[in-house]
């Protein structure tokens, strides 16, 4: 079983509409959780970080955390053209606080 | 406050030979960590170090090593470097250890093995 899961994707969403991303991982004590946007050729960028139940918004993002269901997903509202790029996932593991990354997933917003 | 800047940014080596790649983390930053990106394998776990000691270590072989000096800035090495270390070797630095603190990323060094 892998440690981050995602779903795999590709997403395409018409513009305006909510892109909702998916993340499962498997150690129930991990504490952190992270998305990252990656655009094709660049490197990583931190968007959105959450550590307790429940929502968290930023924006046109919220990261909604269900450390139960060892669910961590990502809402993109009102999505853009530019919001069209890869996803990552990344959960704190609780033994040694690394940071395992999911496999991404890749969005694309059509006008 | 500038961000993580990793030098080279493209680096062309042949087989058997060794390469050094430098971090300098976002000012205040003392975790500096390193990451291999590959289409196959996607974004995997080098090393971390914090205030010059390293604090832990992937799956990768001794062939990949690393090191931080007191000014936090950072330098992993590859030896007798292989095809399949071609890759984008990204860097990431944050406040404390990068579990627990946001971490932002440089923009990589895209080293090709020919």
């Amino acid at each position: 079983q892998k440690e981050v899961e995602q779903n795999s994707g590709p997403l395409s969403v018409p513009e305006g509409a909510i892109a909702s991303l998916n993340c499962t991982y498997s150690d129930r004590g991990s504490q952190s959780f992270f998305w990252y946007r990656q655009y094709s050729g660049k490197s990583p960028e931190l968007i959105m970080f959450i550590y307790s139940n429940g929502d968290k918004e930023d924006g046109r993002f919220t990261a909604q955390l269900n450390k139960a269901s060892q669910y961590v997903s990502l809402l993109i509202r009102d999505s853009q053209p530019s919001d069209s790029a890869t996803y990552l996932c990344a959960v704190s593991r609780s033994n040694d606080y690394k940071l395992s990354f999911g496999a991404g997933t890749t969005v694309t917003v059509r006008a | 406050k500038a961000g993580v800047t990793q030098t080279p940014r493209y680096l062309i080596k042949t087989r058997g030979q060794q390469v050094t790649l430098s971090c300098s983390p976002i000012s205040g930053h003392r975790s500096v960590s390193w990451y291999q990106q590959t289409p196959g394998q996607g974004l995997q776990f080098l090393f971390e170090y914090f205030s010059e000691t390293q604090r832990n270590k992937g799956n990768f072989p001794g062939r990949f090593s690393g090191r931080q000096f007191s000014n936090s800035r950072s330098e992993m090495n590859v030896s007798t470097l292989e095809l399949g270390d071609s890759a984008l070797y990204l860097c990431a630095s944050s406040l404390g250890h990068s579990g627990s603190y946001e971490q932002y990323f440089g923009p990589g060094t895209r080293l090709t093995v020919t």
